[in-house]
Formats: C-alpha cells, sequence, structure tokens
C-alpha cells in the first residue's frame, strides 16, 4: 500500500467549467475526509464520509461543490461552474474509524492543486 | 467554535540550532488533541508530533518536542538540531476527542509558520 493518493495533481480550467477529482484512500481506512488549503493558509475541512455515508459538511462547501464515496471506497469532489476564487490545493486524507483505545491518524494525499483562469 | 492561531508567518535558524515555534488555540472542550504537522514544498502533509490534553507530559519525538500550557492555551514546538530537510511549513491542528464517534471529526489548522534552515 502506498498511501492516500488523488488525481490528477494538477487541473487548470476556465471560469464556469465543471472539475471533478479522485481521492484514493489507505485500503483498509473507513473514514475519508477532504479539505481545502488556500495560497498562505492552513488547510480547512470541507466534508468527511464513514465508508459511504456523508457524516458532516462545512458550510463551506457551497452548492457548486458535492462530494461522493459511493462504495465507501474511492472518493470524489466535483465543482460545478467553478470561479477564480475556487483556486485552491484539495487534501484528501484517511484514518480508520475511531477507537476509544488508541488514536487513528488522518494520513493525508498529495493533494490535487486546481487553478480557475 | 475551536480555532487555532500561529502568529509567526515565518522563521530561520540556523542548521544545528534550535528553534521554537509557536502556536496558541482556543477551545471550551476539556479533552482533545493537538498536533504539529509538517508540508514541505510540494510534498504531502505528515504528522510531527501529538499531544493529548488530558495527558500532563509533554510528548517528544527524536528532536521534536513541545511544550502544552493548557491553562494558557499554548502549545509551542521545539526543533533541537535542526537539519536542511526540516525546512517546511509547520501547521499546529486541534482535533476534538470522542464521545463525537459520528460527528465533529476534522482537524484545525492554523495558518502556518514558514521555517527556514539556514546552512
Amino acid at each position: 500500500d502506498t498511501g492516500v493518493s488523488q488525481d490528477p495533481r494538477h487541473k487548470i480550467t476556465k471560469r464556469g467549467q465543471n472539475v471533478t477529482f479522485r481521492c484514493d484512500p489507505i485500503s483498509e481506512h473507513n473514514r475519508l475526509y477532504w479539505y481545502r488549503q488556500t495560497l498562505g493558509q492552513g488547510p480547512e475541512f470541507l466534508t468527511y464520509f464513514q465508508n459511504e455515508a456523508q457524516l458532516e459538511k462545512s458550510r463551506l462547501l457551497s452548492d457548486r461543490f458535492s462530494a461522493e464515496r459511493p462504495k465507501g471506497s474511492f472518493s470524489t469532489l466535483e465543482i460545478q461552474r467553478t470561479e477564480q476564487g475556487d483556486s485552491a490545493m484539495y487534501l484528501c486524507a484517511s484514518s480508520l474509524g475511531w477507537d476509544l483505545s488508541s488514536y487513528n491518524e488522518q494520513f493525508f494525499g498529495p493533494g490535487t492543486r486546481l487553478t480557475v483562469l | 467554535a475551536q480555532t487555532v492561531t500561529q502568529s509567526q508567518p515565518e522563521m530561520s535558524v540556523q542548521e544545528a540550532e534550535t528553534v521554537t515555534l509557536s502556536c496558541t488555540y482556543d477551545t471550551s472542550e476539556s479533552d482533545y488533541y493537538l498536533f504539529w504537522y509538517k508540508q514541505p514544498p510540494s510534498r504531502q502533509m505528515i504528522l510531527v508530533i501529538r499531544q493529548e490534553a488530558y495527558k500532563q507530559q509533554n510528548a517528544t519525538e527524536n528532536r521534536f518536542s513541545v511544550n502544552f500550557q493548557k491553562a494558557a492555551k499554548s502549545f509551542s514546538l521545539k526543533i533541537s538540531d535542526s537539519q536542511l530537510g526540516d525546512a517546511a511549513m509547520y501547521f499546529c491542528a486541534y482535533r476534538s476527542l470522542p464521545p463525537s464517534m459520528n460527528r465533529d471529526d476534522k482537524i484545525i489548522f492554523g495558518k502556518g509558520t514558514r521555517l527556514h534552515i539556514l546552512p
């Protein structure tokens, strides 16, 4: 297992276009998270899944954003009608579920850098 | 809502010297996790060190140690014997503890401190 992978690594699009990113978590991890990191800032939480269920969504996740994890394995994040303000690094992370007896670390992928022209 | 503040946008340290990065946070919770993450240029985020708030002993990981002051809500990172490979963005971060087992599972990050290592 090589860790969390994300595809594509870079995406350049024109304003108004739709884009979709993919995240493949570490194979046994049932939790998957999406974060957004703009230039000079720390990552900000967008949403997370436990298996295929989307359990929490940030107010940052406007109605132009949709995330899915249909079979509880990989996840996709789609942005419709992109805006220049959507330009950012989109990070995915995965972890095992909560275990009161031990800490389950979130492992991060390399990110997808989106540039909206 | 929890917040994490890093007031040092950039710092520099001479190779082999010691540097301390500062972080303060705000929360009404009594139990939680605090972290320092490292993000090298064009590389992925990795966990450097973790502190459980219910533990009084400060965490250490080789050359990395923290000074956790719960009452002051302060959480600094000390890097000893700095090496060129330590150059990166460092993020202080917070995560709630269970019993939010099905909700509120997110990491809250500060804005980061860029650390330069001078040869």
